[in-house]
Order: structure tokens, then sequence, then C-alpha cells
């Protein structure tokens, strides 16, 4: 596997249940970000990871509660969604994060359906 | 506040015409990087290409072309010859660097369909 990889790339929920996202990356890098797409909108920066820690939530529900064991993976654990909450969700992830020539590296994105 | 606007939703252009996305920003900020990412129908961003802001050089790849014009505050970008293989929707984004982390604003995205 090479670059970011998502998983799985399609989902169909319940309100009532509980799923979660999964994102790994194969470049060596030290951030990890969700991001929210929805029709029509800029893309939503929900969290950020730096070296595992989490520097950034805006604002974000809870019923969204991210998950980041290693700076390898990064998890999106699903609860109780609205079906607002349907969309692509995105994973990013880049080599230094701070540094201006900083990228990110998106995957392929999760599309969520909630019912 | 840091904003990027594409204010052209939707392009379609027949096959081998040339095409301009366009992209103006605004940010206080006099360092900044800016980007343009390709989405095609698969879902996946594709980085295409940074820039700095202190080099206003115009930059070509192949059919790729940008042009940054710090004066208006624009970032555009030109596919010559246009392929089906383009037909995507392009984001131009802007960073600002911020305590050890990266704000990256998006635009809106625009919608580009090449007709063969």
């Amino acid at each position: 596997e090479t670059g970011v990889t998502q998983t799985p790339r399609h989902l169909v929920m319940g309100m009532t249940n509980k799923k979660s996202l999964k994102c790994e990356q194969h470049l060596g890098h030290n951030a990890m970000y969700w991001y929210k797409q929805s029709a029509k909108k800029p893309l939503e920066l929900m969290f950020v990871y730096n070296f595992k820690e989490q520097t950034e939530n805006n604002s974000v529900p809870s019923r969204f509660s991210p998950e980041c064991p290693n700076s390898s993976h990064l998890f999106l654990h699903l609860h109780t969604l609205q079906p607002e909450d349907s969309a692509l969700y995105l994973c990013a992830s880049s080599q230094a994060p701070g540094e201006l020539t900083d990228t990110q590296y998106f995957g392929p994105g999760t599309r969520l359906t909630v019912l | 506040a840091q904003k990027v606007t594409q204010a052209q939703t939707e392009i379609s252009v027949v096959e081998k015409e040339d095409v301009t996305l366009d992209c103006v920003y605004e940010t206080r900020d006099t360092t900044y990087y800016l980007f343009w990412y390709k989405q095609p129908p698969s879902g996946e961003l594709v980085f295409l290409i940074r820039r700095n802001s202190f080099d206003e050089q115009n930059e070509i790849s192949g059919r790729y072309s940008w042009n940054f014009q710090k004066s208006t505050s624009s970032f555009n970008f030109t596919i010559t010859a246009s392929q089906v293989v383009d037909s995507a929707v392009y984001f131009c984004a802007l960073s600002d660097p911020y305590g050890g982390g990266n704000q990256f604003y998006f635009g809106t995205g625009t919608s580009l369909t090449v007709i063969p």
C-alpha cells in the first residue's frame, strides 16, 4: 500500500449505530487530519493530530470522536449521527506541520450516508 | 481573515480547448503558500502544485500552468488542450502555518467537465 488509505470507502448507517472510519498513511508523515466535505461547501477541517497529539478540534460535535494511536493511523469513531452528517470524510497527512512548505496528501475518502 | 474564493462553480469545455480556473485569496500574512488540488470522481484530492508568496514566476508543467499575481491576490490555473481525463473538481487552497500545525483554507472548488 502506498500513500494514504481509507476504509471503508462507503458506509451507510442508521442514527443509532456506532461505526468507525479508519485512515492509514504509508508516507512516514507526522501529522494527520480529518476533513468533512459536504456538497457545495468548502472542505471543513475537523481534527488535526501532530505527532499523535490532537492540536485542533474545530468545534466538532461530540458524536465524532477521533483516535490517533500512532503517527500512521487515525480513526474517526461515529455514534448517534444525524442525517446532516452525511458527507465525504477525507483523511490527509503531512510531513512537517507548522512549516510553510508542508503539503497535505489526501486519501480517497469514505462516503458516509446516515439514514 | 484568510479566505479563498473560486467564483466559477462549474465550467464545461470541449476537448482540446484551453480553460482557466480562477482563484482569489485573502490573507494578512506576508508569508504563505498556495496550492491546487484535483479531485477526480474517485474522491481523492490529488496534490498538483505548491507556490510560495515570494515567488511570482509562472510555472508550467506539461499542459498545466499557473499564474500567481500578488498584486491581485490571484493564483489562476490554466489547462491547455484539455482532455476528458481533466474532468474533475479543482480546489485552490491557502496555507497558514500556526503553532505546531498547518491550517489550510480551501475554496469551494470548480467542477470542470471536458466534453469529448
